[in-house]
């Protein structure tokens, strides 16, 4: 079955340590994204990338960073820089073209923990 | 740009009551309208969307939602609640053209947490 696969589900992290969130999906998509999750916020975009070799910052992109080396895939890195990195990430993936209604498919996210 | 409004971050029903989670929603174009579930530690998954025609639109485990554009709402209903419905549900908009919540993204409510009393 197609889908998209996050890992780690459950990650910890000291103080000032880089870290890297995998996303695979194999549902073809063209568009893929990274969302933050904290109680009571809703989910805030972090970045998007519409095809390949190309991504766009969202709404609180400081202290993350991404790369689209592959349709496939869209890992987001969590630098030292992001001051409050303790939250659940969210990628996700859509449709291009025609077929395209807006609906997003989700992973199961990783759930990031500073120490 | 658009926004969405959810009514209530929590909300709760006794188990076989209704359950009505309300969505208002801003757009300067039709939108696409949707209701996501997520379950805890998990993934977001969809529930039902409108996009064009019945503006009664059903979705899975019993849940449907009505789209009004007079009052730009697009509230979940579902006759009588389980225990098994206790999670966080989010309503969602999408510009048709494309141009909404970070380039044909979708633009989130904050979430309303369902509660059922046994």
């Amino acid at each position: 079955d197609g889908g998209i696969t996050q890992s780690p589900k459950y990650l910890f992290r000291k103080e000032g340590q880089n870290v890297t969130l995998s996303c695979e999906q194999n549902l073809n998509h063209d568009a893929m994204y990274w969302y933050r999750q904290d109680p009571g916020q809703g989910l805030r975009l972090i970045y998007y990338s519409q095809i390949v070799n190309d991504f766009q910052k969202g709404d609180i992109a400081e202290g993350y960073s991404v790369s689209r080396e592959k349709k496939e895939s869209f890992p987001l890195t969590v630098t030292s820089a992001q001051k409050n990195p303790t939250a659940f990430y969210l990628c996700a993936s859509r449709r291009s073209g025609t077929a395209n209604t807006g609906e997003l498919f989700f992973g199961e996210g990783s759930r990031l923990t500073v120490l | 740009a658009q926004s969405v409004t959810q009514l209530g971050s929590h909300v709760s029903v006794s188990e076989g009551a209704l359950v009505l989670l309300r969505c208002n929603y801003s757009s300067s174009v039709p939108p696409y309208l949707f209701w996501y579930v997520q379950y805890p530690n998990q993934g977001l998954q969809l529930l039902l969307k409108y996009t064009t025609g019945a503006t009664l639109v059903k979705g899975i485990n019993g849940f449907e939602a009505e789209f009004k554009k007079s009052e730009t709402s697009f509230h979940l209903t579902k006759p009588s609640a389980h225990m098994s419905d206790a999670a966080e549900y989010f309503c969602a908009v999408s510009d048709r053209g494309g141009s909404g919540g970070g380039a044909d993204g979708l633009t989130f409510g904050k979430g309303t947490h369902l509660i059922i009393q046994p």
